[in-house]
């Protein structure tokens, strides 16, 4: 079975410093993961993903995220925060090659942006 | 590409009372998803579907939640009796292949 797990549930930093939010999964096979970012009252929007190629994944809004197999993190980062940035971020893993369905969400961390 | 869309947006509705939303996935997808989401949580999947056939559903999809894709395009889902547990926001989703792309959701509120 598949699991996430966010560490933070609430992360707070400064406007132009480094923003690190950490994801562990869980995956019985290789898995697929997914850096997803939910603003009020809204959908999720797809900020990056890794699908088993380069391990160092870029996304939108400047974030990046690497896989570590050894370590079982998918750690997202971004060198600059930006007020803009402030929203929840979910984490989320994917057994596509095997059940190519369901994600498996964590529980989330809600990012705040200091001026 | 107009996106994955919802509707309604928000919903109220009294204990007891069947409720049911739509989604409309992206045209060339042929997988559509269900999640709930409920306050301070991650989605969680309900069920999905590949073209019309619905193929895995979660334990969480109790007896009185039906989900339908009858011509593998828009899905409707149905809850009957609604409870006050009910309340959430219901987000679908819909890809081709691996990569799921998520419409603005369906907030809940069951008094």
């Amino acid at each position: 079975a598949q699991s996430v797990t966010q560490l933070g549930s609430h992360v707070s930093v400064s406007e132009g410093a480094l923003v690190l939010l950490r994801c562990n999964y869980s995956s019985s096979v290789p898995p697929y993961l997914f850096w997803y970012v939910q603003y009020p009252n809204q959908g999720l929007q797809l900020l990056l993903k890794y699908t088993s190629a380069a391990t160092l994944v870029k996304g939108i809004n400047g974030f990046e995220a690497e896989f570590k197999k050894s370590e079982t993190s998918f750690h997202l980062t971004k060198p600059s925060a930006h007020m803009s940035d402030a929203a929840e971020y979910f984490c989320a893993v994917s057994e596509w090659e095997t059940s190519g369905s369901r994600l498996t969400f964590g529980e989330g961390t809600q990012l705040t942006v200091n001026p | 590409d107009t996106g994955v869309s919802q509707d309604p947006r928000h919903k109220i509705t009294k204990r007891g009372q069947n409720v049911t939303f739509r989604c409309d996935p992206i045209s060339e997808h042929n997988r559509l998803y269900w999640y709930r989401q409920t306050l301070g949580q991650g989605p969680e999947f309900l069920t999905y579907f590949q073209n019309e056939a619905q193929l895995e559903k979660s334990r969480l999809l109790s007896d009185r939640f039906s989900a339908e894709r009858p011509k593998g395009s828009f899905s409707t889902l149905e809850i009957q009796r609604t409870e006050q547990g009910d309340s959430a926001m219901y987000l679908c989703a819909s890809s081709y292949k691996e990569t799921q792309y998520f419409g603005p959701g369906t907030r809940l509120l069951v008094l």
